[in-house]
């Protein structure tokens, strides 16, 4: 069964300290993995796309990486306002669109 | 551009009762979507729509869940009857390209709570 795994559930960080966060996957196919950024009572807004294992993409003091079977979302010298919810979702073969818990990233100035 | 316009922003009603939640997507877009958001389940593709054609609806709970969209500027998603469980967040979403894969925007949400 398709399943995207993030961790931590949540973070808090000290402005300027940097960090990584996870997201697992197991899909029968992969054909795509997203990353969203959700302020509260807001809708997600696209980071990034990753098509395969090895890529690498990069926004501002976030940069995201793909293996066969994980994606890091690093975040370089983070600032306040890069507090949010940050979803992890993967585009399987068999066209599902499957989103992970996400993991809810506070960042103390 | 004004962006992917949903309507209404809430909407509270009592069990048994039918809604509707509409949905503008960006002008140009060909792929549509809802997604439903819970706490305790996260955020939940339902359908989605190519070019006005559903594709893929396997996420839709139940059959008191429906969507359509007549036209390539309007969608609607429907619960009839609704029950307490389908209290969330409804966001709707577009992206244009050709490819599932592309960016997706995303609408404000309809906050809907079954009484």
């Amino acid at each position: 069964e398709d399943q995207v795994t993030q961790s931590p559930e949540a973070l808090r960080l000290q402005e300027g300290e940097s960090s990584s966060l996870n997201c697992s996957y197991t899909v029968s196919g992969l054909r795509g993995l997203f990353w969203y950024r959700q302020d509260p009572g807001k809708g997600p807004e696209f980071l990034f796309t990753l098509y395969s294992a090895g890529e690498e993409k990069e926004k501002e003091r976030l940069k995201a990486t793909l293996t066969k079977k994980e994606s890091f979302l690093h975040i370089t010298a983070p600032k306040p306002e890069d507090s949010a919810t940050y979803l992890c979702a993967v585009h399987s073969s068999a066209s599902k669109i499957i989103f992970g818990s996400g993991t809810r990233l506070s960042i103390r100035p | 551009d004004a962006g992917v316009i949903q309507s209404p922003r809430h909407e509270v009603t009592e069990m048994g009762q039918e809604v509707t939640l509409r949905c503008k997507p960006i002008s140009g877009h060909d792929y549509l979507f809802w997604y439903r958001q819970t706490m305790m389940r996260g955020l939940e593709l339902l359908i989605y729509f190519n070019n006005n054609v559903p594709i893929d609806d396997s996420g839709m709970p139940e059959d008191r869940f429906s969507a359509k969209m007549p036209n390539a500027s309007f969608s609607t998603l429907k619960i009839q009857p609704s029950e307490p469980r389908d209290s969330a967040v409804y966001f709707c979403a577009s992206s244009y390209g050709g490819a599932i894969t592309n960016e997706q925007f995303f609408g404000p949400g309809t906050r809907l709570t079954v009484l």
